[in-house]
């Protein structure tokens, strides 16, 4: 069965330092996603990528956040200037086509603590 | 626009039904399902697309009403391996999806 991967799977990192979060999408899907889910609550929705652009973003990314795909196997989420309110699990997913006719795949997440 | 889930929390013995409900103010695009155990990433269950849509495998099925704006998932003689939180989700445009509440499902022997 494929599989979205993503490291690591956990992240401590000080308040006002950057991180990046890798993920690596199923090989033959083209959408990608950025999620986050804050302890106990809901997944939230951050950021979706196609043919190496942004498609959508919500307000909870801001100029801090930044996604990249530099290789065409690696997703990546950059986070710039750290906030506490930053921690939560970070799921990475993609799709194969829009619309996610068949479902999101999501990979297992990266637990991110700013201390 | 997230839609809302209810009830937010049920507990089960082996072997009872459960049915969760997902609704919205707005016609809905398409409804998914997902599964999630604690700690772990949301697992894909199913998706309807059309109005009056009911779709399901093994024990767990879904609907969806012709107005595109109530789901409702269906467990039926639940085992201990449905524990989870689920939590149905949306789109209204674009590529931005929408999670609902979540409604937290325990089983018990």
């Amino acid at each position: 069965e494929p599989e979205v991967t993503q490291t690591p799977s956990h992240q401590v990192t000080q308040m006002g330092q950057e991180v990046i979060l890798r993920c690596v999408p199923i090989s033959n899907h083209l959408y990608f996603y950025w999620y986050r889910q804050i302890l106990g609550q809901k997944v939230e929705f951050l950021v979706s990528f196609y043919n190496n652009e942004i498609s959508e973003k919500s307000e909870i990314f801001d100029d801090r956040f930044s996604v990249e795909r530099p290789d065409g196997s690696n997703f990546t989420l950059k986070i710039r200037s750290t906030k506490l309110e930053d921690s939560a699990m970070y799921f990475c997913a993609s799709s194969l086509n829009a619309g996610a006719q068949d479902g999101y795949t999501f990979g297992s997440g990266t637990r991110l603590t700013v201390v | 626009q997230q839609p809302v889930q209810s009830p937010q929390a049920v507990i089960l013995r082996e072997g009872e039904d459960a049915v969760i409900n997902c609704s919205s103010s707005k016609a809905l695009y398409s409804v998914h399902w997902y599964r999630q155990k604690h700690g772990e990433a949301p697992v894909f269950l199913m998706i309807l697309l059309k109005g009056g849509e009911q779709k399901g495998h093994d024990k767990i099925s879904a609907s969806f009403n012709e107005k595109k704006q109530q789901s409702s998932l269906y467990l039926t003689a639940s085992q201990l391996s449905y524990s989870g939180t689920y939590f149905c989700g949306t789109e209204f445009t674009g590529n931005q999806f929408y999670f609902g509440t979540g409604t937290s499902l325990t089983v018990i022997p």
